[in-house]
């Protein structure tokens, strides 16, 4: 089946700092891969959709200059949170969509961000 | 506002018998429906799917009902086994638009236990 990885799975920065976030898929193309983010015990929220090759379209309420979003190739992704604070700690995760016309996505296992 | 609501927090279920998780939903462009599960600290694994032109799609222990007009959808787990434990996730996209296309809005999920 589709496999989605992330990397780091985990990562602890001090405020102020930035962190980048990979997401790969590994055995298909994704033309679309999209950004959430989770809170605990909370709904996955639809942070962006990021295209290859061009802009990513972010969602109402999330700040683009601060989750930037980079799909330069058809299996890679990157999400750097920029000048991250305490209230950007959260469960981050993406997903990749095989095919333009394919409804169905494909997730990693998140990364769990914790700013200190 | 949350345009998918899955009203049951939790459910718990004895090993064996039947599962059931409901899904209501207020857009009437959305026109395919998703169920995923989720373990803690991982990304969501997709289960099974339906269009709104079907009423019911079947995978092995997996059933989903869809009622349009209702708006009401319905995921059935029969025989529940331990390893169904998780937060199960009802997803839903609009083919209407290509902004909305493959968009997921997801409910905020069920916690299922199920219990020997």
């Amino acid at each position: 089946g589709a496999v989605v990885s992330q990397h780091p799975s985990w990562v602890i920065c001090k405020s102020g700092t930035s962190v980048k976030i990979e997401c790969r898929s590994l055995d298909f193309q994704a033309t679309t891969m999209f950004w959430y983010r989770q809170f605990p015990k909370q709904s996955l929220m639809l942070m962006a959709t990021s295209n290859e090759g061009s802009k990513a379209t972010y969602e109402q309420g999330v700040e683009k200059d601060k989750f930037l979003i980079n799909h330069a190739s058809l299996t890679l992704s990157t999400l750097t949170v920029t000048s991250a604070h305490p209230e950007d700690s959260s469960f981050y995760i993406c997903s990749a969509r095989a095919g333009a016309n394919s409804y169905e996505q494909y997730f990693g296992p998140g990364t769990r961000l914790t700013v200190t | 506002d949350q345009q998918v609501k899955q009203n049951s927090p939790s459910l718990s279920v004895q090993e064996g018998r039947i599962s059931i998780l409901n899904c209501d939903y207020t857009n009437s462009m959305f026109d395919y429906f998703l169920w995923y599960k989720k373990y803690p600290a991982e990304g969501p694994t997709f289960l099974i799917s339906i269009s709104s032109i079907k009423d019911k799609n079947e995978d092995g222990r997996f059933t989903v009902f869809l009622n349009k007009s209702a708006k009401h959808l319905s995921l059935h787990i029969v025989p529940s086994q331990p390893g169904d434990s998780a937060v199960y996730f009802c997803a839903a996209t609009s083919s209407m638009t290509t902004d909305s296309w493959g968009k997921l809005q997801f409910g905020a999920g069920t916690q299922v236990v199920v219990t020997p």
